[in-house]
């Protein structure tokens, strides 16, 4: 079974920090990878996506991650974050089964 | 592009009561998912329905019971609700052929159980 594993529970950053937030996974096969955006009081939207091919994948709204198979790692970075960042970010991943599996999210407070 | 559709948006119930929840999707997505989101726990797995006809248990299945309605239409029912209960529950869809699984969600819906 796959899990996933966020290391930031809370964030909080002044704008125009840089961001990074840690993501690990377990799973033995091939896997697809991705980070999902939760704005207060809205649904999951998604951020980026990795498939295959290059392990640096660029999302929308200035973020990034990378995959880095041999760490089992698919961090989200952000050079410089801005107040409308605010928002509660997971990780998560499927595996043979396509079933996503969430980490437990990682609150981000940004201050003007 | 309606994407998935879940109602209702709150719910308020007395300990006991049973309700259902809606999900619809119009991607044409074989599999769907209803998971709730609880604090600090991010979000866990109740069921889930890889194709039309076919329901298996996720990680939290107790206290609940689906229905795969058809392609479109995927259904959690509470059968008598439990404040342990309370959450916000996520209803999600995807597909395993192109361009991906990438998982599209339903607005939520913000039950409390008293």
């Amino acid at each position: 079974a796959q899990s996933v594993s966020q290391h930031n529970h809370h964030v909080i950053l002044s704008e125009a920090a840089s961001l990074e937030l840690g993501c690990n996974y377990s799973y033995g096969g091939t896997v697809n990878l991705f980070w999902y955006v939760q704005y207060p009081g809205q649904h999951l939207q998604l951020l980026l996506k990795y498939f295959s091919g290059d392990p640096l994948v660029k999302g929308i709204k200035g973020f990034e991650a990378e995959f880095i198979k041999s760490k089992f790692s698919f961090n989200l970075r952000k050079p410089s974050v801005q107040w409308s960042d605010t928002a509660e970010y997971f990780c998560a991943v499927t595996g043979g089964s396509y079933i996503p599996t969430f980490g437990r999210g990682t609150s981000l407070i940004v201050h003007p | 592009n309606a994407g998935v559709t879940q109602t209702p948006k709150f719910q308020v119930l007395k300990t006991g009561q049973s309700m259902t929840l809606q999900c619809a999707q119009d991607m044409n997505h074989n599999s769907m998912y209803w998971y709730r989101q609880d604090p600090g726990m991010g979000l866990r797995l109740i069921y889930y329905s890889a194709s039309e006809g076919t329901t298996d248990k996720g990680e939290v299945p107790n206290g609940y019971n689906v229905s795969r309605l058809n392609k479109r239409e995927f259904s959690l029912r509470l059968e008598s609700a439990a404040p342990s209960q309370t959450s916000v529950y996520f209803c999600a869809s995807n597909t395993i052929e192109v361009p991906g699984p990438e998982a599209f969600f339903g607005q939520g819906t913000r039950l409390t159980v008293v």
